[in-house]
C-alpha cells in the first residue's frame, strides 16, 4: 500500500536561517508531487508541484524552493528563513503523471520562524 | 490564488444533528473534490464530483454539484463528534495538475 512521510513534525527555527523539509512517498511509481502551506485558521495555499524528477513548478514567487532529486523524494528548501515562512507545511501526492485526482496529504509540518 | 470559497466559515451543531457546507467557485471544472482535517493534521479525501454529476452519496456524506451556479454542497447527516473538523472544498481546471483549495468550514459537534 502507498503510504507518505514527511519530516519533521514541528520545526522552530531563527529568522536567517536555512530550511529542509523531506517528503517522501511509497508504494507508487511517477507520482505528481505537491508542497502545500496553510496559515494559521486558513486554506491551502500551493507552493510547488511536480510531475517528474527534476521537474519543478512553482506557484508563488518567495523565498523557497523545491527540489526533485528521486522519483519518490521532494524537498522545499530555504537559504534563509523569513518571519513570514512561519506555517503549516503539507506534502501531498496523487497518481501521476496525469492527474490530480485525489490527493494523499502527509501529516505536515508546523513551522515557527522566530 | 484560491478559486473555491466555503459558506459559512464556521458551524456548530448538536450530535445528531446534519451540518451543511457550501463552495463557490469561479472557473470550469474537471471535478470538485471535498477534503477534511482534523486540528494539526494533513487532510484526508472525502468525495470527488466530476462536472458530469449532479449528486454523490459515501456513507453519511451526500455532495451535490450545480455547475450552472458554480457551487457545490455537502451535506453530513446524523453528525457525530468525530466529526468535529474542517472541511475544505477543491477543484481543478481542465488540463491542469493543480487544485485550489478553499479556506474551509470549521464544523464543531457537540456532544
Amino acid at each position: 500500500s502507498q503510504t507518505i512521510h514527511q519530516w519533521p513534525a514541528t520545526l522552530v527555527q531563527p529568522v536567517g536561517s536555512p530550511l529542509s523539509l523531506e517528503c517522501t512517498v511509497e508504494g507508487t511509481s511517477n507520482p505528481n508531487l505537491y508542497w502545500y502551506r496553510q496559515a494559521a485558521g486558513r486554506g491551502l495555499q500551493l507552493l510547488f508541484y511536480s510531475v517528474g524528477i527534476g521537474q519543478i513548478s512553482s506557484e508563488v514567487p518567495q523565498n523557497l524552493s523545491a527540489s526533485r532529486p528521486q522519483d519518490r523524494q521532494f524537498i522545499l528548501s530555504s537559504k534563509k528563513l523569513l518571519l513570514s515562512d512561519s506555517g503549516f507545511y503539507l506534502c501531498a501526492w496523487t497518481d501521476g503523471p496525469s492527474t490530480n485526482e485525489k490527493l494523499f496529504f502527509g501529516s505536515g509540518t508546523q513551522l515557527s520562524v522566530l | 490564488s484560491q478559486q473555491g470559497e466555503e459558506d459559512p466559515q464556521a458551524l456548530s451543531i448538536q450530535e445528531g444533528e446534519n451540518a451543511t457546507m457550501n463552495c463557490s467557485y469561479k472557473t470550469s471544472i474537471n471535478n470538485l473534490q471535498w477534503y477534511r482535517q482534523n486540528s494539526g493534521r494533513g487532510l484526508v479525501h472525502l468525495i470527488l464530483i466530476r462536472s458530469n454529476e449532479r449528486e454523490k452519496h459515501s456513507g453519511r456524506l451526500r455532495v451535490t454539484l450545480d455547475t450552472s451556479k458554480k457551487s457545490s454542497s455537502l451535506l453530513i447527516t446524523a453528525s457525530r463528534a468525530a466529526d468535529t473538523a474542517s472541511y475544505f472544498c477543491a477543484t481543478d481546471a481542465p488540463n491542469d495538475y493543480k487544485l485550489s483549495f478553499g479556506a474551509g468550514t470549521t464544523v464543531t459537534v457537540r456532544a
